[in-house]
């Protein structure tokens, strides 16, 4: 199993433009979670589905900030337009519910906004 | 909704010394506890995890955590640390049972410890 895939690993981008993050869960998980990590507030929960539906998006920061699960292989979390107190580290994350083993975290994305 | 403290923001020990790292969970009902390792550069790693049962929990590389219900606490400890422990450590809850905590709600974290290991 090649674990959870995040892309791009680093991204490096101009206030003002729109950055999409993508992340591929473990096949067969059925809950995705986006997580933010700033050495300030450290690890936040934006956002997390069920089945490709979004549960609980109250993590949000802004209106700037959007998610999308087209199918369930794959998740976008899009900000547009990017800010530069949005740089920090992007993880997610995914699980199977009932069967007890937790979370897998991908690898993230580190997002600077210049 | 649930909180997490984690007392020690950084802590450094030299190689073989005990590690104890403190965490404190807000919440009322019944939880899942988690304890993940972050090395620099790296993603979170689950070192360990309690839904129910004995709550001495062990886990990866050594450590092992106790769940105590009437302090809400849940510490991390490893009797003899190594250089190679160095990295971040996460306490993290989520409210239900083993079929939530399996994965259906999302983890609230604490802020992290940084852990040094000096040779």
């Amino acid at each position: 199993d090649a674990g959870v895939i995040q892309s791009p690993r680093h991204e490096v981008t101009e206030m003002g433009q729109e950055v999409t993050l993508r992340c591929k869960p473990i096949s067969g998980h059925d809950y995705l979670f986006w997580y933010r990590q700033t050495m300030m507030r450290g690890l936040e929960l934006l956002i997390y589905f069920n089945n490709n539906v979004p549960i609980d998006d109250s993590g949000m920061p802004e209106d700037r900030f959007s998610a999308k699960m087209p199918n369930a292989s794959f998740s976008t979390l899009k900000i547009q337009p990017s800010e530069p107190r949005d740089s920090a580290v992007y993880f997610c994350a995914s699980s199977f519910a009932g069967t007890g083993v937790g979370y897998t975290f991908g690898s993230g994305t580190r997002l600077t906004v210049v | 909704a649930q909180s997490v403290s984690q007392h020690n923001h950084h802590v450094i020990l030299s190689e073989a010394a005990s590690l104890e790292l403190g965490c404190n969970y807000s919440y009322g009902g019944t939880v899942n506890l988690f304890w993940y390792v972050q090395y620099p550069g790296q993603h979170l790693q689950l070192l360990l995890k309690y839904f129910s049962g004995d709550p001495l929990v062990k886990g990866i590389k050594g450590f092992e955590a106790e769940f105590i219900k009437s302090k809400f606490s849940f510490n991390l400890r490893k009797p003899s640390v190594q250089w190679s422990d160095t990295a971040e450590y996460f306490c993290a809850v989520n409210a239900g049972g083993m079929y939530s905590g399996g994965g259906a709600d999302g983890l609230t974290f604490g802020k992290g410890t940084h852990l040094i290991i000096q040779p």
